[in-house]
């Protein structure tokens, strides 16, 4: 059971290249995230979908799109990459909407120059 | 608006030691508050609570939540090394924007 798997684990881009993070949870969750994580700043929600075919924003979502397809992934995509998009990107799912805790993802940590 | 507030931001403490971390909230709809550990890598799940007085326990680790005052505590007894990370509260509610708000976190360091 590998729970949730993000790919890639690392990535450099130069500002203006586009990249796509990729989401896979095998858990058969319904609600999936798109989270940031910046030193100070915590974790801020960026997208995230209640279920497949379904996205809306959270917090910071300029600069990402994003795409639930099929129930089992979730694409975030950088179609401009920004140096402040330099962060470490986590993808959770669970099952339920409120009374149920996040299952993450190792991370992505991405490096915008 | 809504927001989580953890202090100390970071504690340094001898192997043995007890500690307490806090995490307060102000929020319009609050369903439960949940506390993470995070090391390296992921953040993995402690404790959920959803109800006032209720001591959730795992081992040298317990957690209560007072939800007049709009506070949770996470006690670690008998410190380990291991103990070290950054421990996040979070807190679920009935709003629009996802499920969760988290805060900054505390970053514990254990030494030997």
């Amino acid at each position: 059971n590998a729970g949730v798997t993000q790919t890639p684990k690392f990535r450099v881009l130069k500002t203006g290249q586009s990249m796509t993070l990729l989401c896979a949870q095998d858990m058969n969750h319904e609600y999936m995230y798109w989270y940031r994580q910046d030193p100070g700043m915590g974790l801020r929600l960026i997208h995230y979908s209640v279920g497949e075919g379904t996205t809306a924003k959270g917090e910071v979502p300029d600069g990402y799109n994003v795409s639930r397809l099929k129930k089992q992934n979730f694409l975030l995509g950088l179609e401009s990459a920004a140096p402040s998009q330099t962060s470490v990107y986590f993808c959770a799912s669970t099952w339920g909407q409120y009374n149920s805790p996040l299952h993450f993802g190792n991370g992505t940590r991405l490096t915008v120059t | 608006e809504d927001k989580v507030v953890q202090s100390p931001l970071s504690l340094v403490v001898h192997e043995g030691d007890t500690v307490t971390l806090n995490c307060s909230y102000e929020v319009t709809n609050f369903r439960s508050l949940l506390w993470y550990k995070q090391e390296k890598k992921a953040p993995t799940f402690l404790f959920m609570l959803t109800s006032s007085g209720i001591e959730k326990k795992s081992g040298r680790l317990s957690s209560i939540l007072d939800k007049k005052e709009l506070f949770s505590i996470l006690n670690i007894t008998a410190t380990q090394t291991g103990d070290s990370a950054v421990y996040l509260c979070a807190m679920n509610y009935g709003g629009s924007q996802g499920n969760l708000i988290f805060g900054k976190g505390t970053k514990l360091s254990v030494k030997p």
